[in-house]
């Protein structure tokens, strides 16, 4: 069974842009969870999504969304970047919202 | 709100020998579930091992396993006969409604 995938792996963009990750869940899992991930903060969750419903909100600004489609394919949008947002994003998809979660290779997004 | 503490930032032990990483938190809940992840230095993050709060019964998994104490909501990971590729960040997560995961602990495992 294919694993999480993440795409793009790695992306370069400057202050003002914005950006578009996708994530593709392991076949038969309809929870779909994002997190930023960087030195100083640690692993912070931004948002869960579960059969196309956003079910859970971390706390961060309005410039971070997300979505599901009904194939459970998530994609997270970041507007207005700033330099800030550079980070590792992970996304992890699970069967349900009490299993554990399986991780994507994540998506390095660099901020100039 | 639900919080997940995990007090050793980084932490080295001699390769086969066993070390211990601490972990607790606070819900007041009495459903969850909490897990082990680790994440080695080429990031992918894995699941190593999980246990359900209403099992009495620690989990294991070959050299991993942990001593649960709900009362006290402790959740350590015990890595026996550690080896160079348990080197890894390792992070505590609590899950009910909501997954919360703790800031990690950087292990090195020295040859």
């Amino acid at each position: 069974k294919a694993g999480v995938t993440q795409t793009p792996r790695y992306l370069i963009k400057t202050r003002g842009q914005q950006v578009t990750l996708s994530c593709s869940p392991i076949s038969g899992h309809r929870s779909v969870s994002w997190y930023q991930q960087t030195p100083g903060q640690g692993l912070q969750f931004l948002f869960e999504y579960f059969s196309e419903t956003q079910r859970n909100k971390g706390n961060f600004p309005g410039r971070f969304s997300g979505r599901q489609f009904s194939n459970s394919r998530s994609e997270m949008n970041v507007s207005t970047l700033e330099l800030g947002d550079s980070a590792l994003y992970l996304c992890a998809s699970s069967r349900d919202r009490t299993n554990e979660q399986f991780f994507g290779p994540g998506t390095r997004l660099t901020v100039l | 709100a639900q919080t997940v503490t995990q007090s050793q930032p980084e932490m080295s032990v001699q390769e086969a020998e066993t070390v211990t990483l601490s972990c607790t938190y606070d819900t007041s809940e009495n459903n969850y579930y909490l897990f082990w992840y680790k994440q080695p230095p080429s990031r992918q993050m894995i699941l190593v091992i999980r246990q359900e709060a209403y099992k009495q019964q620690n989990a294991t998994e070959n050299r991993f396993s942990v001593n649960f104490q709900k009362a006290a909501k402790s959740f350590s990971l015990k890595i026996s006969d550690s080896q160079l590729g348990d080197t890894a960040m390792y992070f505590c997560a609590f899950r009910d409604d909501k997954i919360i995961f703790g800031k990690g602990t950087r292990l090195h495992i020295l040859p």
